[in-house]
């Protein structure tokens, strides 16, 4: 079975550029959760999304926003980068009660 | 806000010997978790524990939580080069989808 997929793993932007950033859960997950990892740091909690709805939000600006499909992938947003928002960007699925997270292999962001 | 202070940063010893990596709250968490990740990959779970002065072992890793529930540590016995990475621990309230990361511990284990 496949693990969470994320797209794309790499990928570089100019300031003030938008991107959007995709992950596809475990099959049978419906819950998906997005976390932002700084080079040196732990990952840091930005969306949850359960069934469509979003369950939580972590401390990030507006610019950031996310939503999650009829087919429980999602997708996260992030509009006017600035140069701090380069990172790596974790998609993690878990399913129903919830329990381990299974995180997929991230994101890279670069932002010149 | 709830944090989690991991220590060491950073660690590197030699293939066999021992070590301990610690994770502290001033908040208590109804779980607590530790994750490898390697370089290019996301974190993979190792352990959950949930109930103060929880001991659980995997192979040559004990896991503690305290009595508590502020605070946990990885002991890893006879550290092999397979053991290198990231260790991070999280604390969950409610459910395990929100999870507080601390920083990591960053271990090398040469040969």
């Amino acid at each position: 079975d496949a693990g969470v997929t994320q797209s794309p793993t790499h990928l570089i932007k100019t300031r003030g550029q938008h991107v959007t950033l995709r992950c596809s859960p475990i099959s049978g997950h419906k819950s998906v959760s997005w976390y932002q990892q700084v080079l040196g740091q732990g990952p840091q909690f930005i969306f949850q999304y359960y069934e469509k709805e979003e369950r939580g939000r972590g401390n990030f600006p507006d610019r950031f926003s996310a939503r999650q499909f009829p087919n429980y992938s999602s997708e996260l947003n992030v509009n006017a980068l600035l140069l701090g928002d380069s990172a790596l960007y974790l998609c993690a699925s878990t399913g129903v009660p919830p329990g381990e997270l299974f995180f997929g292999e991230g994101s890279r962001l670069t932002v010149l | 806000t709830q944090l989690l202070e991991q220590s060491p940063q950073f660690l590197s010893i030699q293939e066999g010997e021992n070590l301990t990596v610690y994770c502290n709250s001033s908040s208590v968490f109804s779980s607590l978790q530790w994750y490898r990740q390697e370089p290019g990959e996301g974190p993979v779970l190792l352990v959950t524990v949930v109930t103060g002065g929880e001991v659980k072992k995997l192979k040559r890793l004990t896991f503690q939580f305290g009595d508590a529930r502020k605070d946990s540590s990885l002991h890893i016995t006879a550290a092999q080069p397979g053991d290198t990475g990231l260790y991070l621990c999280a604390g969950a309230n409610s459910g395990y989808s929100t999870l507080t990361f601390g920083k990591g511990t960053m271990l090398l284990v040469s040969p």
